[in-house]
C-alpha cells in the first residue's frame, strides 16, 4: 500500500512555544490529507481536512488559530500548534487519500507523532 | 458521530479464526465499508474495504450483508500480532469530500 510518513515521531515542548508536524505522502500526491488526535484509551478523533492549495476545513470545535494546518504541496502537509498548553499533548495522526479520483480510494495513515507538552 | 457499532472487546485463540461484526444499518447505497486496525501507539493500518461483494485479501475477509447492514471482518488464522483496536468505518461525504469518522472500535485480544 502507500506509504505516509510523520515526523517528528516524538517532541516535547516547552509550554507556551509552537511546535509543528510534518506529514508526507512517500510516493503518491496526496490532494486531500486528514488530521486527527487521539489521547490514551481513547478513539481518533478528526481534527481537520487538508486540501492542497486551500485552507484547511476544522471539525466542530477546533481552534484553527491553535492548530494550523498547511497544505503546501501535494506530498506535505504540516499541523502547527501553536502557543502549546500541557493539555495538548497528544498523539496526532495524520492520514492521506491514495490515488485515483474514486470515491473508493484507500486512505492511509501515517504512524504519528506524540507530543509532550511541559 | 460514528456510524457503526461494534463489540467493545473480544478474545480469540491463535490460530483460529476471528469474526468481527460490526452494525451500519444506517449506511447509504454509495457509501463504503472501511476496516482499520491499531495497534498500540502506532497509527491505523489498513485492512480491507467493500461495497456491497464480498471481499479478499492476504490479510483478511471481509463479508456484507445483501441488505449492506451489517459486515463481519474475518481474520482466517488469527496470531498473537492481530492484537489490536479494530475499527469499521463507513466513509463519510461523497464526491472528493470523504472523510473517516472513527467510533470505539474492537478491542480484539488474541490468546495463546
Amino acid at each position: 500500500g502507500a506509504v505516509v510518513s510523520q515526523h517528528p515521531s516524538r517532541v516535547i515542548c516547552k509550554s507556551g512555544t509552537s511546535v509543528k508536524i510534518e506529514c508526507r505522502s512517500l510516493d503518491f500526491q496526496a490532494t486531500t490529507m486528514f488530521w486527527y488526535r487521539q489521547f490514551p484509551k481513547q478513539s481518533l478523533m478528526l481534527m481537520a481536512t487538508s486540501n492542497e492549495g486551500s485552507k484547511a476545513t476544522y471539525e466542530q470545535g477546533v481552534e484553527k488559530d491553535k492548530f494550523l494546518i498547511n497544505h503546501a504541496s501535494l506530498t506535505l502537509s504540516t499541523l502547527t500548534v501553536t502557543s502549546a498548553h500541557p493539555e495538548d499533548s497528544s498523539f496526532y495522526i495524520c492520514s492521506a487519500r491514495g490515488p485515483g479520483p474514486y470515491s473508493g480510494n484507500t486512505i492511509y495513515f501515517g504512524e504519528g507523532s506524540w507530543l509532550t507538552v511541559v | 458521530d460514528a456510524k457503526t457499532t461494534q463489540p467493545p472487546s473480544m478474545d480469540c485463540a491463535e490460530g483460529r479464526a476471528a469474526n468481527l461484526p460490526c452494525n451500519h444499518s444506517t449506511i447509504s447505497g454509495n457509501e463504503y465499508v472501511y476496516w482499520y486496525r491499531q495497534i498500540h501507539s502506532q497509527g491505523p493500518q489498513y485492512i480491507i474495504h467493500g461495497l456491497k461483494n464480498n471481499e479478499t485479501n492476504e490479510m483478511a475477509s471481509l463479508i456484507i450483508t445483501e441488505d449492506r447492514k451489517s459486515s463481519t471482518l474475518i481474520l482466517p488464522h488469527a496470531t498473537l500480532r492481530d492484537t489490536a483496536v479494530y475499527y469499521c468505518i463507513v466513509r463519510v461525504g461523497q464526491g472528493g469530500s470523504e472523510k473517516l469518522v472513527f467510533g470505539k472500535g474492537t478491542k480484539l485480544t488474541v490468546n495463546p
